[in-house]
């Protein structure tokens, strides 16, 4: 099956640190990635997506670099704050369905 | 603004009793998802509906079943829950596929099988 899969289980950070969450995808047709943050009882939150197309995408204090050639994309969270800690996964399409990562557990240490 | 809701947020059932699990969007959007969730685990795809065309996942048990009588409501339907089916089930809206893939996630139910 298709498999989008995140390098580390769990992440801690200080404070006002940069955070950078990694995730390897397996389908080279997919062409569509979102990161989702998902906090305890939640359901998962839209943070920023990217196409295939592009190789960088910023948002708000985020930034998601995509390296189609090892098939590999990353969140990068500026100036970590404590309401950021949450389950972060990455999702990429097969078609018109999205498969999800294993998560990552960002644990921001005041 | 709640905009996809999910009822219950919480559901307790026995082994073998069937039980609904209910969606619904204010959001107007054509594809609804079901996902189960495992503890500390991904979000899994069950199916989804574009309208009214339902699309299953093949590995999807068949214990698990879906209904979306209009655009608003969807529902899942699980037969004869086992203890291995409990987890958090989310439901999942998009516009559509291509350029509308942006899915809004309910807070989802968190199903208990005792």
């Amino acid at each position: 099956g298709e498999s989008v899969g995140l390098h580390l289980p769990t992440l801690s950070v200080q404070e006002g640190d940069n955070s950078i969450i990694n995730c390897a995808y397996s389908n080279s047709a997919s062409d569509y990635f979102i990161w989702y943050k998902q906090e305890s009882g939640k359901g998962p939150q839209f943070i920023i997506d990217i196409r295939s197309n592009m190789d960088k995408r910023q948002g708000q204090r985020v930034t998601v670099l995509l390296n189609k050639t090892v098939k590999h994309l990353s969140l990068q969270i500026a100036a970590t704050q404590p309401g950021d800690s949450a389950v972060y996964f990455c999702a990429g399409n097969t078609g018109n369905q999205f498969y999800f990562g294993t998560g990552t557990s960002l644990t921001v240490i005041p | 603004d709640a905009m996809v809701i999910q009822n219950p947020r919480y559901q307790v059932t026995q082994f073998g009793k069937p039980v609904t699990l209910s969606c619904s969007q204010t959001l107007n959007h054509n594809v609804m998802y079901w996902y189960q969730q495992k503890s500390s685990q991904a979000p899994k795809l069950l199916f989804h509906y574009y309208d009214k065309d339902f699309n299953n996942e093949a590995d999807t048990p068949d214990n698990f079943q879906s209904r979306r009588p209009n655009t608003s409501f969807c529902f899942l339907d699980i037969r004869s829950p086992g203890l291995g089916d409990a987890a958090m089930y989310l439901c999942a809206t998009s516009r559509g596929y291509q350029d509308s893939y942006e899915q809004y996630f309910g807070p989802g139910t968190r199903l208990t099988v005792t």
